[in-house]
């Protein structure tokens, strides 16, 4: 069945440096791809999501990038700020898998102002 | 657009009682997802309806079970609760039955005495 793993599992950065979260995914059948953030005492919260058909998508100072190749998709968030810190987990969604997201085992950043 | 909301917030248990979780999707959501978060585990998926028929299911036991109703709600239940039940259940919404995009609710924290 799909696997995602991720890494890091945690990173911390300096305010206004770039934050990179790396994924690889096993199933090449896998076709749409979402990040979430979930702070402290919250559920996860959709930030930026990619399908199959797209190499790279932006939204402000998010961004993620898919080689399909490789199997593998990565969030890069630039000129971080302490709001950025929380919970990031990536995903992969496969009708193979009767239609349901793996998670990866989420990478927890902190930004230092 | 109001959000997916979960009911209760917060709830403590003994071993061996039952308990059970509520969720509302967003408005219009047809498919309701459950997961299961621990600090060792991650995200893992319990199981998903739509329109009232369960889906999808991950691997746990069968004290393990869910419903959905003709308005979309739905409820998980957990009977003989044991120790290692402690954790957020999630519960997420989809507009269709791709289950590809998916938002998430606050969870309901459990803790197992």
């Amino acid at each position: 069945g799909e696997n995602v793993e991720q890494h890091p599992s945690t990173l911390s950065v300096q305010e206004g440096d770039s934050a990179v979260i790396k994924c690889t995914y096993s199933d090449s059948a896998s076709n749409y791809f979402p990040w979430y953030k979930q702070e402290l005492g919250k559920g996860p919260q959709l930030i930026i999501d990619i399908r199959s058909n797209v190499g790279e998508k932006k939204d402000q100072r998010i961004a993620v990038t898919l080689n399909k190749t490789a199997k593998h998709f990565s969030l890069h968030i630039t000129e971080t700020q302490p709001e950025d810190s929380a919970v990031y987990f990536c995903a992969a969604h496969s009708y193979n898998q009767g239609g349901k997201l793996i998670f990866g085992q989420g990478t927890e950043l902190s930004v230092k102002p | 657009k109001a959000g997916v909301t979960q009911t209760p917030r917060y709830l403590i248990k003994t071993r061996g009682q039952q308990v059970t979780l509520s969720c509302s999707p967003i408005s219009g959501h047809r498919s309701v997802s459950w997961y299961q978060q621990t600090p060792g585990q991650g995200l893992q998926f319990l199981f998903e309806y739509f329109s009232e028929t369960q889906r999808n299911k991950g691997n746990f036991p069968g004290r393990f079970s869910g419903r959905q109703f003709s308005n979309s709600r739905s409820e998980m239940n957990v009977s003989t609760l044991e120790l290692g039940d402690s954790a957020l259940y999630l519960c997420a919404s989809s507009w269709d039955r791709s289950q590809e995009t998916q938002y998430f609710g606050p969870g309901t924290r459990l803790l197992v005495l």
